[in-house]
């Protein structure tokens, strides 16, 4: 079936370093893609999406990477700041029947001082 | 912004009690979603709504329903809680255009232990 998966469980950067949080999806006709923060006790929150049809997209401090070759998607945090510390999941839009979001398992992102 | 408001954040209940867990989002979305997290797991998709009285089964229904009855509401239900129903629940709903996927905006969950 669908499956979403994270290379690494946990990642520690310190402070100031670039981070990227690695995500290998399993479906190839999926067109949509997002990551998600999660700060402890809340919910996870929109932070970028890309469609299949790019390959990068940039936000604020954040980009997006996209290989459809080898179904990888990456999240790349510049200037890791402590506030950045949280789990990041991906997720990948389902092509069958109604469309909707699986997610990955998450990956959490330690960041020292 | 859109708000997605669980009503409650942290639940004890007990084993085989009915528990309602409510969510309301205030944008007029069409499509709302229940989640449960759970360590290693990630998200889980229970239940999903695309209209009012519309429902739809995830990927792990057994033990809960649902019940659409207004567009903003979105209530999930156990009719007879269990402990392996202990976990984080999250609510999300979304409004994408006719043939499009958008990302959901996500309340901010309501933990529930069943003792």
């Amino acid at each position: 079936g669908e499956s979403v998966g994270l290379h690494l469980p946990t990642l520690s950067v310190q402070e100031g370093d670039n981070s990227i949080i690695n995500c290998a999806y399993s479906n190839s006709a999926s067109d949509y893609f997002i990551w998600y923060k999660q700060e402890s006790g809340k919910g996870p929150q929109f932070i970028i999406d890309i469609r299949s049809n790019m390959d990068k997209r940039q936000g604020q401090r954040v980009t997006v990477l996209l290989n459809k070759t080898v179904k990888h998607l990456s999240l790349q945090i510049a200037a890791t700041q402590p506030g950045d510390s949280a789990v990041y999941f991906c997720a990948e839009n389902s092509k069958t029947g109604f469309q909707k979001l699986v997610f990955g398992t998450g990956t959490r992102l330690l960041v020292s001082p | 912004d859109v708000k997605v408001t669980q009503s409650s954040r942290y639940l004890v209940k007990r084993t085989g009690e009915k528990v309602f867990l409510e969510c309301v989002q205030d944008m007029d979305h069409e499509n709302m979603f229940w989640y449960r997290q759970d360590p290693g797991l990630g998200l889980r998709l229970i239940y999903f709504s695309y209209d009012v009285k519309m429902k739809e089964k995830g990927d792990i229904p057994e033990g809960y329903s649902v019940s659409r009855e207004k567009k903003e509401r979105f209530s999930l239900i156990l009719e007879s809680a269990s402990t392996n129903q202990t976990s984080m629940y999250l609510c999300a709903s979304s409004s994408p255009p006719r043939g499009q996927i958008y990302g959901y905006t996500f309340g901010s969950g309501t933990r529930l232990t069943v003792v």
